[in-house]
């Protein structure tokens, strides 16, 4: 059971606009900011999304991050088939522990 | 070029012992802050400990409290996790990363080196 919740999957279709929420709790997302990060199969994860909203340099600005209270969203612009990939959110807590989403299996139809 | 990479994971029966190593270039390694982040077969990230620039803070996750211990050689430029008291449930691929600021936004992440606690 991670400490943030994401929903296990997402889906759409190329060209659609995707969400995917995070929910945390006054201790990690509501007291500290939010990252996401991008995982390709088979690969090391990728920071897509830092400080709730900003991008690395090369991070297309069809992803966009935000947050609000003790939630995040992670949205995904003008979906592509290359997008298709695990999501995790990720915040600090205050108990002084990094935490993690559970992650989100995005498939792109 | 930022690069991490990881070695020192392989075949270890429970209650053994490992130390990872995870050797740094491109970058002032002794300016930021570095983590270890783990994934089991299958499953999520999660992470693991991290350690500031000068090795006078660390933090762990409850699952691995005295029994790893993370490090940080910063005239080699390497970060170690020594881990003792190995269990099945350790088994996984285990990641460095660099912390871009300091508030675990993981910017630069190495290939991992792989794990298995079994006998």
């Amino acid at each position: 059971q991670s400490v943030l919740t994401q929903p296990p999957s997402a889906s759409g279709t190329p060209g659609q606009r995707v969400t995917i929420s995070c929910s945390g709790s006054s201790s990690n997302i509501g007291s500290n900011t939010v990252n996401w990060y991008q995982q390709l199969s088979g690969t090391a994860p990728k920071l897509l999304i830092y400080s709730n909203n900003q991008r690395p340099s090369g991070v297309p600005d069809r992803f966009s991050g935000s947050k609000s209270g003790t939630s995040a969203s992670l949205a995904i612009s003008g979906l592509q088939s290359e997008d298709e990939a695990d999501y995790y959110c990720a915040a600090w807590d205050d108990s002084l522990n990094g935490v993690f989403g559970g992650g989100t299996k995005l498939t792109v139809l | 070029e930022v690069q991490l990479v990881e070695s020192g994971g392989g075949l270890v029966q429970p209650g053994g012992s490992l130390r990872l190593s995870c050797e740094a270039s491109g970058f002032t390694f002794s300016s930021y802050w570095m983590s270890w982040v783990r994934q089991a077969p299958g499953k999520g990230l999660e992470w693991v400990a991290n350690i500031k620039q000068e090795g006078s803070e660390k933090y762990y996750v409850d699952s691995v409290k005295g029994r790893f211990t993370i490090s940080r050689d910063n005239a080699k430029n390497s970060l170690y996790l020594q881990m003792n008291s190995l269990r099945a449930e350790d088994t996984a691929v285990y990641f460095c990363a660099r912390d871009v600021s300091g508030s675990y936004s993981l910017d630069y992440w190495g290939q991992g080196t792989l794990v298995t606690v079994s006998s």
